[in-house]
């Protein structure tokens, strides 16, 4: 099993360019969240799924749109870069609504 | 909304030391975590516990829930342990899908 695989691992956007980032797990998982990591904060929730075409808003959900099509894919879609958005972010996924396995982040810079 | 707090933020020890790293949160919850972040790389979830304590190897995890105190302790620690760890809680007293919320790591340097 690949477990939960993010790409691209490290990518830079100009402000104002879109993008998704990708994430897909093999282990039949309901459960998948997107997060991202900034430093001197702790990781915060930008979107979750429970399950295939049921998404929802965590904490820091503007600027970034989800779609859950399919159990084993959640991209996270960028739709106007902002130099805010430059983070660590990480996918993750779980049988139940508690994220146990993480990907292993992608780092983003807006410029 | 629950509210996670780490200590130390920082912490150099010598192998071999007894390490402990302490969470504390402020809402009543259903069940804590235990995260690892080596540098640069992905984040693993070591431990999630309702109460008691759990082992696994070195590491030991304890949770009071009375006093809403979690402790992760270290035995016999090595350099190959140098890690962010990372508590985490349901980020409402009912839990559920809209996930955790994370305190902010406490980074740990075993030096040899």
């Amino acid at each position: 099993n690949a477990g939960v695989t993010q790409t691209p691992k490290f990518q830079v956007l100009k402000t104002g360019q879109s993008m998704t980032l990708q994430c897909a797990q093999d282990m039949n998982h309901e459960y998948m969240s997107w997060y991202r990591q900034d430093p001197g904060m702790g990781l915060r929730l930008i979107h979750y799924s429970v399950g295939a075409g049921i998404t929802d808003q965590g904490e820091v959900p503007n600027g970034y749109n989800v779609s859950r099509s399919t159990t084993e894919d959640f991209p996270l879609r960028l739709l106007s870069a902002a130099p805010s958005q430059t983070s660590v972010y990480f996918c993750a996924s779980s049988p139940r609504a508690v994220p146990l396995h993480f990907g292993n982040g992608t780092r983003l810079t807006v410029t | 909304k629950n509210e996670v707090e780490q200590s130390p933020q920082n912490l150099t020890a010598q192998e071999g030391e007894f390490i402990t790293i302490n969470c504390s949160y402020s809402v009543g919850i259903s069940a804590l975590h235990w995260l690892q972040q080596h540098p640069g790389g992905g984040i693993v979830s070591l431990f999630m516990l309702s109460s008691g304590k759990k082992k696994h190897g070195r590491l030991i995890a304890t949770i009071n829930i009375q006093e809403k105190h979690s402790s992760l302790h270290i035995t016999a620690s090595h350099p190959r342990d140098s890690a962010v760890y990372i508590c985490a809680v349901p980020r409402w007293s009912g839990g559920g899908a809209d996930g955790l919320t994370f305190g902010k790591g406490t980074h740990l340097i075993i030096q040899p």
